[in-house]
């Protein structure tokens, strides 16, 4: 079946623009998350979404950072007045179940963003 | 607090020898082991976890770990690494919670020489 799938799968944009980074997770999926991965590093926990709840944001750099989540299913992440420390690869995942913690998330391709 | 250790930035192994990335995890209660893996270029794609029952949690591409609750260790093993075994190794940790939170670790990268 569809993995979760993320676009653009790259982004150049130059310093101070909003760009919007979006996310579709597997199909039946209810927990959807962002995260952050500089240069092969670590993963850095960003916000995340489960069911109809609120966001668990507090992973957020900073107020420049915003996600929402719409219907359930597709996830934008979007980052204004974009800063060069901002470049890296932005991974979506989501998981099956919620409210056991024992579930593997499906990651997508990620989104490489550049800014000049 | 919960957290997952990989006290090893880089791992060196001849191909055919068997290789060992280590993983240690503090949490409170029973603990949920993850092992990820990301190919150069890729995704990072699941490879085993442990939740409970057998200590040793068999998973693809011939990947092992074996949950050693005094140690507090879940050590990612491979009988015979291949040259294409060379990625990045994640280990995450999670526990009964209802928010699914699951906490990495920074990654080992593995290099499986010829």
């Amino acid at each position: 079946g569809a993995g979760v799938s993320q676009s653009p799968s790259n982004k150049v944009t130059e310093k101070g623009k909003d760009v919007e980074l979006r996310c579709d997770p597997i199909s039946g999926h209810t927990a959807l998350y962002w995260y952050r991965q500089s240069l092969g590093q670590g993963l850095e926990f960003l916000i995340y979404f489960q069911g109809n709840s609120a966001p668990d944001k507090s992973g957020l750099p900073s107020d420049r950072f915003s996600a929402e989540r719409t219907g359930g299913s597709v996830s934008t992440l979007t980052i204004q007045r974009t800063q060069q420390e901002d470049s890296a690869v932005y991974l979506c995942a989501s998981s099956l179940e919620i409210g056991f913690g024992y579930n593997e998330q499906f990651f997508g391709p990620g989104t490489r963003l550049t800014v000049l | 607090a919960q957290s997952v250790a990989q006290p090893e930035d880089q791992v060196n192994v001849a191909e055919g020898n068997p290789l060992t990335v280590k993983c240690t995890y503090s949490v409170s209660g029973n603990p949920y082991l993850f092992w990820y893996v990301q190919y150069p270029n890729r995704g990072l794609q699941f490879l085993l976890k442990y939740i409970t029952g057998d200590n040793l949690v068999k998973g693809s591409y011939g990947f092992e770990a074996e949950f050693n609750k005094s140690q507090t260790s879940f050590h990612l093993k491979k009988p015979s690494a291949l040259v294409s075994d060379s990625a990045l190794y994640f280990c995450a940790v999670s526990w009964l919670n209802r928010d699914d939170k699951i906490i990495f670790g920074k990654g080992t990268r593995l290099h499986i020489l010829p």
